[in-house]
């Protein structure tokens, strides 16, 4: 089963406007990491927020982790058609990427 | 630095047929890593190699399915005899433990058809 759930499976905006994503996970973590697939491709890191953080921000994302409630969100500000793509995030146990666990993932569509 | 590289990117294949899997990791990069990918199960990890030694291939579903790494530049996955429910994209991705050992660096996956 996966250890990382997102929420919502998709989503659909307008371009500038904010997106939100959410997973939730089951066991203890050194870190959350997103990534991203674009259409036929591979995933690309996005971002890693370890255990002890609470909040990362790199360029347009914002990445929040609760480990008290075992989930973490993602939001993506001032959207743009070119952020359409699926979004994964990814539980790590040991902080050696060894055995990540992916979500299900969100699809997300940015309309022009 | 080309990335991690898969070949060949899409393969069709008959039920039955040997199919291999081709990977070159990023240079210097010393862990790699085969998941697959299904719209029913996700993303799941095969097996890892570390320094070229297969460390955990309990992702591995079937004795059907082998995976090895003779060089540090090259992987191979083989699926023989292969069957319809093998159809699914399968990555390779590549990690260091000296430099962002905490993320996977990804290839584009072959896209796998078994007829």
């Amino acid at each position: 089963s996966q250890q990382g759930e997102e929420d919502p499976q998709a989503l659909s905006i307008q371009e500038g406007e904010n997106a939100t994503m959410n997973c939730s996970y089951k066991t203890s973590i050194n870190n959350l990491q997103w990534y991203r697939q674009n259409s036929g491709r591979g995933l690309v890191h996005l971002i890693l927020i370890r255990s002890n953080e609470r909040e990362k921000h790199s360029g347009r994302l914002r990445v929040t982790l609760d480990t008290s409630k075992k989930s973490s969100s993602l939001l993506i500000t001032a959207s743009r058609a070119a952020d359409t793509a699926s979004y994964f995030c990814a539980t790590d146990p040991s902080g050696s990427a060894r055995q990540l666990t992916f979500g299900s993932g969100t699809q997300l569509t940015v309309l022009p | 630095d080309a990335g991690v590289i898969q070949s060949p990117r899409h393969e069709v294949t008959e039920m039955g047929q040997e199919v291999t899997l081709r990977c070159k990791p990023i240079s210097g990069h010393d862990y790699l890593f085969w998941y697959r990918q299904t719209m029913m199960r996700g993303l799941e990890l095969l097996i890892y190699f570390n320094n070229n030694v297969p460390i955990d291939d309990s992702g591995m579903p079937e004795d059907r399915f082998s995976a090895k790494m003779p060089n540090a530049s090259f992987s191979t996955l083989k699926i023989q005899p292969s069957e319809p429910r093998d159809s699914a994209v399968y990555f390779c991705a590549s990690s260091s433990m000296d430099r962002v050992r905490e993320k996977l660096f990804f290839g584009s996956g072959t896209q796998l058809s078994v007829l």
